[in-house]
């Protein structure tokens, strides 16, 4: 079963707009919210995290909101630029598990200029 | 720093061969993750190792795949005999446990089993 469940599947944005993507998950002992960016023939990379005792973190054009009592969260991406398109994937881990990240299916953003 | 090293970054084979994939995580690290990364979705985890030993294996297809660690640094995943739905990206991916929860991923195999 979908332990993290993210939408849209698919984005399309213009520059200069902002990018939303949603994230949902049900195990409250997940403890840590990390965001990969992942380009075509690459492997994932940590774009930025967050965990539950906070609402929002910022970084540059970057922003996590987090509502933990709606278990969801969500990635924001203000300025859009052409080199924001690749494939976004949120995720989950519990710490218990010595780090093992439960991932979203990922939304593939296109940002055209 | 240099990053997580994955071999081959291609391999194409028919169905009931074998095939066996290489890691080697960022120097120090002492965890080791492998995940299958079918097209379109996200990565999930097969196997995870602390140093040589096995934490969570919960996942692996066990009468196909295997997966070592000898010496807790390089690791190999096999896969005898394949199937077609094997067909993805096997991603490695390591992690210092030093306080820091990031994981580190190299660029994948991408396996196409005919």
């Amino acid at each position: 079963q979908q332990q993290v469940k993210q939408s849209p599947q698919s984005l399309i944005v213009q520059k200069g707009g902002i990018s939303i993507i949603n994230c949902a998950y049900e195990n409250t002992a997940f403890d840590y919210f990390p965001w990969y960016q992942q380009f075509p023939g690459k492997g994932p990379a940590l774009l930025i995290a967050i965990r539950p005792d906070v609402s929002e973190k910022k970084e540059g054009r970057f922003t996590i909101s987090f509502n933990k009592s709606a278990k969801q969260f969500s990635l924001h991406i203000m300025d859009s630029q052409p080199g924001d398109s690749a494939t976004y994937f949120c995720a989950a881990i519990r710490g218990s598990t010595l780090g093992r990240l439960y991932f979203g299916r990922g939304t593939q953003l296109t940002v055209w200029p | 720093e240099a990053g997580v090293a994955q071999s081959p970054r291609y391999k194409i084979i028919e169905k009931r061969q074998s095939v066996a994939f290489w890691c080697n995580p960022i120097s120090g690290h002492a965890t080791l993750y492998w995940y299958q990364q079918i097209l379109g979705q996200g990565p999930k985890l097969l196997i995870q190792f602390q140093n040589n030993g096995v934490v969570d294996d919960s996942q692996l297809p066990k009468d196909r795949f295997s997966a070592e660690r000898l010496k807790g640094v390089d690791s190999t995943l096999k896969i005898q005999p394949a199937k077609l739905e094997d067909s993805a990206v096997y991603l490695c991916a390591s992690r210092n446990l030093a306080g820091v929860d990031t994981q580190y991923f190299g660029p994948g195999t991408r396996l196409t089993v005919l």
